[in-house]
């Protein structure tokens, strides 16, 4: 079946410094690759997406690219803020999936410190 | 603009009590609705998807139910409930579309069971 394996957490980082999450996929098909962020106590915000091979998807300084040679996709920032510090999921879907349904990953919880 | 809203937004019920969650969406029409489970420190559980009014697709058997009385409303329930099933709840939607299947979330409902 369809699986997202990312590093467990938590990740401990001091601020500006640079964030790596690493995201490995399995598919029976082609599938689209996301990025979610979680705040404490909230829903789920899409971060970024790419929907095909050596697509970058990029937004508030993240990004990632659809490493279809490695079935990657690893989130990266080049200097993280206090206010990123969130649980960050990998997901995918494949097209015209019976619902539309994402597949995540277990979730990376970053912490960054002042 | 669409958004989705979930109610309540915390909950404290005794075991064996019943419960009902309600999600509805606006500005949309025909979307696909899942309700996701996510238990303390873990990754997200898909509990349940809706395609259509009436029509549920549950995931995992389970001590809940789920259903869609109008198009833009998905309520989950159950008769009893079970010291497991405290959680934070999502709600989320998605429209087809043949590029990719993005889902948007609700902000969550936080259930203890007691």
């Amino acid at each position: 079946g369809d699986s997202v394996t990312q590093m467990e957490g938590p990740v401990t980082l001091s601020e500006e410094a640079f964030l790596t999450i690493n995201c490995t996929y399995t598919a029976t098909g082609y599938p689209s690759l996301f990025w979610y962020v979680q705040y404490p106590g909230e829903g789920l915000q899409l971060l970024l997406k790419a929907t095909k091979a050596d697509d970058k998807g990029s937004n508030k300084g993240f990004e990632a690219t659809y490493r279809k040679e490695t079935t990657s996709f690893h989130l990266e920032k080049g200097s993280v803020q206090v206010s990123d510090s969130a649980v960050y999921f990998c997901a995918l879907t494949l097209i015209k999936a019976a619902g539309n349904k994402l597949t995540f990953g277990g979730g990376t919880r970053v912490l960054v410190k002042p | 603009s669409q958004t989705i809203h979930q109610w309540p937004a915390t909950l404290v019920q005794p075991v064996g009590s019943p419960l009902s969650l309600e999600c509805t969406v606006e500005g949309t029409s025909n979307p696909n609705l899942y309700w996701y489970r996510q238990a303390a420190g873990r990754g997200l559980q898909l509990l349940f998807y809706s395609v259509g009014i009436g029509q549920i697709s549950s995931e995992v058997p389970q001590n809940l139910s789920a259903s869609r009385p109008q198009d833009r409303q998905f309520i989950l329930s159950s008769k009893k409930l079970l010291l497991s099933d405290s959680g934070f709840y999502l709600c989320a939607w998605s429209v087809e579309d043949r590029s990719y299947n993005e889902q948007f979330f609700g902000p969550g409902t936080r259930l203890t069971v007691l």
